[in-house]
């Protein structure tokens, strides 16, 4: 079974804050995703990786980075927190080969900020 | 432009009323539909991938279909444990790759 677990469940930051969240996957994987979901809006891609050190912007990327030194860890970085950015944050990963590749997801980061 | 509805927003079944939820999509050359089911504060559990029309698969209670501008998710005999969002999503190219556009969902109530 894949298996792709996130850091924390549940996150309390003040504005500001620098804040990381960390994805890994155990199925080595070379596609990793970060998507945030808000009631109403679904959910959107914030950074994909296809490769390790490789990234891409998806469709809201301002206010964050990420990073993706090893392969089986990708990052998302909140490098000044704001209150815009309480959500739920998912991580994704898929195979490989091809972006179409089905992607499985980790438990999510249900983030706060105050 | 591409986009992917759900409908309805929300479905109340009682136990054993077999019923389906629907998404319609708009998006130039599918390259996979997919179906996914989450429950409250979890992410979303993987189901089903569609490739091309007239494709079918099942899983239990559900089964899944495919026609060029929808796809269904028949729910048959539902259990209150088939209570959940389920979630629909299209590739898309845009930017030079391929990503996923998802619907906002059917939330899905089944009492006894």
């Amino acid at each position: 079974d894949v298996k792709v677990t996130q850091s924390s469940r549940y996150l309390v930051k003040r504005t500001g804050e620098k804040v990381f969240l960390e994805c890994v996957q155990d199925m080595d994987h070379e596609n990793m995703f970060w998507y945030r979901q808000d009631p109403g809006l679904g959910l959107r891609l914030i950074y994909f990786s296809y490769d390790v050190k490789m990234k891409e912007k998806g469709d809201i990327p301002e206010g964050y980075s990420v990073s993706r030194e090893k392969k089986e860890r990708f990052s998302l970085i909140l490098e000044s927190a704001s209150t815009n950015q309480t959500s739920m944050y998912l991580c994704a990963s898929s195979k490989g080969g091809s972006l179409t590749d089905t992607q499985y997801f980790g438990p999510g980061t249900r983030l706060t900020v105050l | 432009e591409d986009q992917v509805t759900q409908s309805p927003e929300a479905l109340r079944l009682q136990e054993g009323e077999s019923s389906s939820l629907n998404c319609s999509y708009t998006v130039s050359g599918l390259r996979g539909l997919f179906w996914y089911r989450q429950d409250p504060g979890k992410g979303p559990e993987f189901l089903f991938t569609l490739y091309s029309a007239g494709e079918e698969k099942e899983k239990e209670r559900l089964k899944a279909t495919l026609t060029k501008k929808e796809s269904f998710l028949h729910i048959t005999a539902p259990k209150p444990e088939d209570s959940a969002t389920y979630l629909c999503a299209v590739h898309r190219f845009s930017g030079g790759y391929n990503k996923l556009i998802f619907g906002a969902g059917t939330r899905l109530a089944v009492h006894p």
